[in-house]
């Protein structure tokens, strides 16, 4: 079964501390692999996109990791701010049929100043 | 968020009355998609669209039926609303399956739907 789990469920951190969200697939076929932020009250947005050939991807303070032979990606978060307080989704696209992306839970992450 | 709205923003319905939610586009894409947020779950997909008048179930479909007459609008019914309904629904929209292009799949602002 196509399944994503997200650790931890949530994270409290202070301004200016780095930290690292965790994403673990068991989608297969692999397409792509995305993470979103959700601001409270608001849709998801992108922040980055990693296809199966890419292992790192960054996005201002945010760089994501994939690691496509142990099905692993993480979304490192440096020198945090007040505004990164969001839930951040990883979603995994796989290939084949109509309809592909299976969504994780998320990280609600809250930044203390 | 750019090329997608979702109206209404906010509603309040009573159990048993239909409801219909609109999701529009600019974007002139293929793919639309409604989701269903709840505490505790990943987005959840209700229906989806692959073109003007073609639609498919998701995981949670019951209780909901959607249109696509024109490629840039995408509508979510209710048919009879249930307690159970109360939830945040979001549309997306795709170029492609599986776009690779970071904005490739794009989210709606939400329509936060309460059933009393």
């Amino acid at each position: 079964k196509n399944q994503v789990e997200q650790s931890p469920q949530s994270l409290i951190i202070l301004e200016g501390k780095n930290c690292t969200l965790q994403c673990n697939y068991t989608v297969s076929p692999f397409s792509n692999l995305r993470w979103y932020k959700q601001d409270t009250g608001r849709g998801p947005v992108s922040l980055t996109i990693m296809t199966f050939s890419e292992n790192t991807k960054s996005n201002g303070r945010y760089t994501a990791t994939l690691d496509a032979d142990t099905k692993q990606s993480s979304l490192h978060i440096t020198a945090s701010q007040l505004s990164d307080s969001a839930s951040y989704i990883c979603v995994v696209s796989a290939r084949g049929g109509t309809y592909k992306y299976i969504f994780g839970t998320g990280t609600r992450l809250k930044v203390l100043a | 968020d750019a090329g997608i709205t979702q109206s209404p923003r906010h509603k309040v319905t009573e159990t048993g009355t239909p409801v219909t939610l609109r999701c529009h586009q600019t974007e002139n894409h293929r793919y639309m998609y409604w989701y269903r947020q709840d505490p505790g779950h990943g987005l959840r997909l209700i229906h989806y669209s692959y073109g003007v008048k073609d639609t498919d179930k998701g995981e949670v479909s019951d209780g909901y039926s959607v249109s696509r007459s024109k490629t840039e609008d995408f509508l979510l019914t209710l048919e009879s609303a249930t307690s159970s309904q109360t939830s945040v629904y979001f549309c997306a929209i795709s170029e492609s399956p599986d776009s690779p292009r970071p904005n490739g799949y794009t989210f709606g602002s939400g329509t936060r739907l309460t059933v009393v």
